[in-house]
């Protein structure tokens, strides 16, 4: 198993342009999520799905959006790129029961210039 | 809303050393707790979780944690810490597939000394 995957690694975007960080997993997982990690702020979830067409918003939502078209991906994009939105990004899966491990990808680290 | 509060940004410990993270939560109802660690450039791996039954918890690579409910408390724990245990690590709690998510604490950076 690959587990949960992200990719690009790295990005560099300017202001304003739009693009789509790639999340996938392969342990059939109900549960995906995306948490931004910040300099001192821990992680902050964005979104999340609980499963195929479901999708929710999670504590820091604006600038992005996500789909759920089938378990295995949960893409994220960001529409119109902000400075704000320089981060490292983290995509998470697990099954559904309270007491389930999230597994979390290796992280994109996107700047925005 | 839950939250949890890492009160240590930075702890250095000497290579052999024991070693104690502390992690305090506020939630409303049962808690389920994990520590992560995240070393440099990569991404999280689980060290351990709490979620029922016996308060002290053991994880992979001789960690263990502690429950207190009286307390609100779930420290971190390792007898003799090694070189290879310098990172972040992050306490979270969390109701799991859930609306909430995991909330993580701000994180212990941990820098041990030779």
């Amino acid at each position: 198993n690959a587990g949960v995957t992200q990719t690009p690694k790295f990005q560099v975007l300017k202001t304003g342009q739009s693009m789509t960080l790639q999340c996938a997993q392969d342990m059939n997982h109900e549960y995906m999520s995306w948490y931004r990690q910040d300099p001192g702020m821990g992680l902050r979830l964005i979104h999340y799905s609980v499963g195929a067409g479901i999708t929710d918003q999670g504590e820091v939502p604006n600038g992005y959006n996500v789909s759920r078209s089938t378990t295995e991906d949960f893409p994220l994009r960001l529409l119109s790129a902000a400075p704000s939105q320089t981060s490292v990004y983290f995509c998470a899966s697990s099954a559904l029961r309270a007491e389930d491990t999230q597994y979390f990808g290796p992280g994109t680290r996107l700047t925005v210039l | 809303a839950q939250s949890v509060t890492q009160p240590d940004i930075h702890i250095t410990v000497s290579e052999g050393a024991s070693l104690e993270l502390r992690c305090n939560y506020s939630y409303g109802a049962t808690p389920y707790l994990f520590w992560y660690v995240q070393s440099p450039g990569q991404g999280l791996q689980l060290l351990l979780k709490y979620f029922s039954g016996d308060t002290l918890v053991q994880g992979i690579k001789g960690f263990e944690a502690e429950f207190k409910r009286s307390q609100s408390s779930f420290n971190l724990r390792k007898p003799s810490v090694h070189w290879s245990d310098a990172a972040e690590y992050f306490c979270a709690v969390g109701a799991g597939g859930g609306a909430d998510g995991l909330t993580f604490g701000k994180g212990t950076h941990l820098i041990i000394q030779p």
